[in-house]
């Protein structure tokens, strides 16, 4: 039931844009992205519902196809403390939240 | 403040030993869950609970228990069936509905020796 998330890790330069995948092989009913610093907690970034709306704040925004059971996230402009694990979270059902295995996502100057 | 505690920290025990992993939250929350991560790896779902007194088998069961008596409280057992259970550990909870945010305790990281 875990979702696959695409690619596994990724170098950025600073400035420059990335575009991480989640994909899921049962129908979603949401998608969920977090961030997680090295030993830390993940920290929430957005929730998409089914319905295929793109959210978005600042640089970071994100898509949500209900019919291909997909959801990219876009990172844009990268900053430094865009770095961390990013990991997408699926709900097939209510309460039975599955997230994929993250993509590392390092930016340096 | 309203939020979600796992205790302890760190936490070291002996190969073939039971240890309980403590979670509490008071986010008045219906849905919890815990979630193991190894290194470099993603989060696993071990378990999860919708309400009270009552508790869903994730991926990775096996080797663990655990126990829903009060809505606040959710501790992980991972009993000396657990093959390899040397990890951090993640709790979270979240409200009923779908599409809610879930929100992260700060994690157990569990050493056997």
């Amino acid at each position: 039931q875990q979702p696959v998330q695409s690619p596994q890790a990724v170098i950025l330069r600073e400035g420059e844009d990335a575009v991480i995948n989640c994909s899921s092989s049962k129908a979603l009913y949401s998608v969920h992205w977090y961030r997680q610093k090295h030993g830390e907690a993940p920290v929430f970034l957005m929730i998409l519902l089914k319905g295929g709306e793109q959210k978005g704040h600042e640089k970071i925004s994100a898509s949500f196809n209900e019919k291909k059971q997909q959801s990219s996230l876009y990172l844009t402009a990268s900053q430094l403390s865009y770095s961390g694990t990013y990991f997408c979270g699926t709900e097939t059902g209510a309460n039975n939240l599955f997230f994929g295995t993250g993509t590392r996502l390092t930016v340096i100057p | 403040d309203g939020g979600i505690t796992q205790s302890p920290k760190y936490l070291f025990r002996k190969e073939g030993q039971n240890v309980t992993l403590s979670c509490e939250q008071n986010l008045n929350h219906d849905a919890m869950y815990w979630y193991r991560q190894d290194p470099g790896q993603g989060l696993r779902l071990i378990y999860y609970s919708q309400i009270v007194n009552d508790f869903q088998k994730g991926d990775i069961a096996e080797g663990y228990s655990v126990s829903r008596e009060k809505k606040e409280s959710f501790p992980l057992t991972v009993t000396s069936a657990q093959k390899n259970p040397t990890a951090f550990y993640l709790c979270a909870s979240s409200p009923t509905a779908w599409g809610a945010e879930a929100f992260f305790g700060q994690g157990t990281r569990l050493t056997v020796v």
